[in-house]
């Protein structure tokens, strides 16, 4: 059974850094690419980042980019995102998918939810 | 890149069929076969319902169905069940190795 599991999330001051990871089960880490996807309390979903299998691809949404960093160990089958210079508006679940055909998420993890708050 | 455009609701009774919009330009929805529909519960995450178009994953009931015509995607759903009632969005491709979601529709079984 495929699993995926975040963690990393909590309470963070404007401006302040954060590392999220996604601990990945079931399945061969190594041969998918994987994302990183987050949602605003009451929002829609936003793409935030995606890392390609043997992260020689990285892609970010342009709000992130130089703040956000994704990366992978394939080794310990975990997926991660570190988060500098947070904003308030950055108050989200953020989620970890699995890249599937099409641009498509195929699974997701339950979310871990960061608060950036004074 | 633009967030697609959903429709904030819709609504059918059990038994009928409703059909959800996601609408994008030439240089998402329209120009490449990668839209994919997510149902999403309160306080859960996103499942994958359809992806490519028109795809379905294994495991989702054949009562939803996907299509694309230019630069609108649509998901149906026929035979409305209450089950059914959830946020829907779609995504897709945007260029540049951008990925795009559109707001999301409520959908209310009545």
């Amino acid at each position: 059974e495929v699993q995926l599991v975040e963690s990393g999330g909590g309470l963070v001051q404007p401006g302040g850094s954060l590392r999220l990871s996604c601990a990945a089960s079931g399945f061969t880490f190594s041969a998918y690419s994987m994302s990183w996807v987050r949602q605003a309390p009451g929002r829609g979903l936003e793409w935030v980042a995606t890392i390609n299998k043997d992260a020689s691809n990285i892609y970010y949404v342009d709000s992130v980019k130089g703040r956000f960093t994704i990366s992978r160990d394939n080794a310990k089958n975990s997926l991660y995102l570190q988060m500098n210079s947070l904003r308030a508006e950055e108050t989200a679940v953020y989620y970890c998918a699995r890249d599937s055909s099409g641009w498509s998420r195929d699974y997701w993890g339950q979310g871990t939810l960061v608060t950036v708050s004074s | 890149q633009s967030a697609l455009t959903q429709p904030p609701s819709a609504s059918g009774s059990p038994g009928q069929s409703v059909t959800l919009s996601c609408t994008g330009t030439n240089s998402d929805v329209g120009g490449y076969n990668a839209v994919s529909w997510y149902q999403q519960y309160p306080g859960k995450a996103p499942k994958l319902m359809i992806y490519e178009v028109s795809k379905r994953p294994s495991g989702v009931p054949d009562r939803f169905s996907g299509s694309k015509s230019g630069n609108t995607a649509s998901l149906t759903v026929s035979g409305l069940q209450a089950g059914d009632e959830a946020d829907y969005y779609c995504s897709s491709y945007g260029g540049r190795s951008n990925l795009v979601f559109g707001g999301g529709t409520k959908l209310t079984v009545l």
